[in-house]
């Protein structure tokens, strides 16, 4: 079967870096996301990696790597507003999305 | 602003009584889907439309229907809901191409208590 691990729960001070990891097992691969969601709220999209490296945006960063079936989000100068739900999904062969149970992030100050 | 609309925001109604949701969007895209999401747990995919294309996913219940009157609406009916089918439903749209991104965007969700 087909299945996204990913940590239940987190927790990072304000201002500190923080690294969720994401490992995947899938039939066949065609992109791997990350999206965020707060409490309540839809997600949001945040990164994409299809190749292997690290993408870099603002803040955050995201890393995959397909022979290890893993990915990690880096989320740099943590704020408040950072803590939600962290979604990991990645496409599979029939570009049908398979998604992660998230990983709830809880920012203290 | 582009975007993806969900009416109503938060609909309560009693074990058995029929419910409709609805999406919109203005995005143009293609893919329309609806899912259902549970607390702290993945969103699970109930259908899509591919243009007016409808796909079910097998374990998607018969008491779960949809309808798509063109390229901007779409609906979610709730023929019978039960206890279990309480859930935020999230409308998400695509451009569908299966080369890049092709990210989703969802709405705000419908939030569903059944009481």
């Amino acid at each position: 079967g087909q299945n996204i691990d990913q940590p239940t729960e987190m927790t990072a001070t304000e201002g500190a870096i923080v690294q969720i990891n994401c490992t995947y097992q899938t039939s066949g691969f065609n992109g791997l996301f990350w999206y965020q969601q707060h409490a309540g709220e839809a997600p949001t999209f945040l990164s994409y990696n299809v190749l292997d490296g690290l993408e870099e945006k603002g803040r955050f960063s995201s890393f995959l790597s397909r022979s290890k079936g893993y990915s990690y989000l880096l989320l740099k100068e943590l704020q408040m507003k950072d803590s939600a739900s962290y979604l990991c999904a990645v496409r599979d062969s029939n570009y049908q999305l398979i998604w992660g149970a998230g990983t709830k992030l809880i920012i203290k100050p | 602003d582009a975007m993806v609309i969900q009416n109503p925001r938060y609909q309560v109604t009693q074990f058995g009584k029929p419910v409709t949701l609805s999406c919109s969007q203005t995005l143009n895209h293609n893919v329309m889907y609806w899912y259902q999401q549970k607390s702290s747990q993945a969103p699970k995919l109930l259908f899509h439309y591919y243009d007016k294309d409808f796909n079910n996913e097998a374990d998607t219940p018969d008491n779960f229907q949809s309808r798509r009157p063109n390229t901007s609406f779409c609906f979610l009916d709730i023929r019978s809901p039960g206890l279990g089918d309480a859930a935020m439903y999230l409308c998400a749209t695509s451009s569908g191409g299966t080369s890049g991104a092709n990210v989703l965007t969802f709405g705000a969700g419908s939030r569903l208590t059944v009481l």
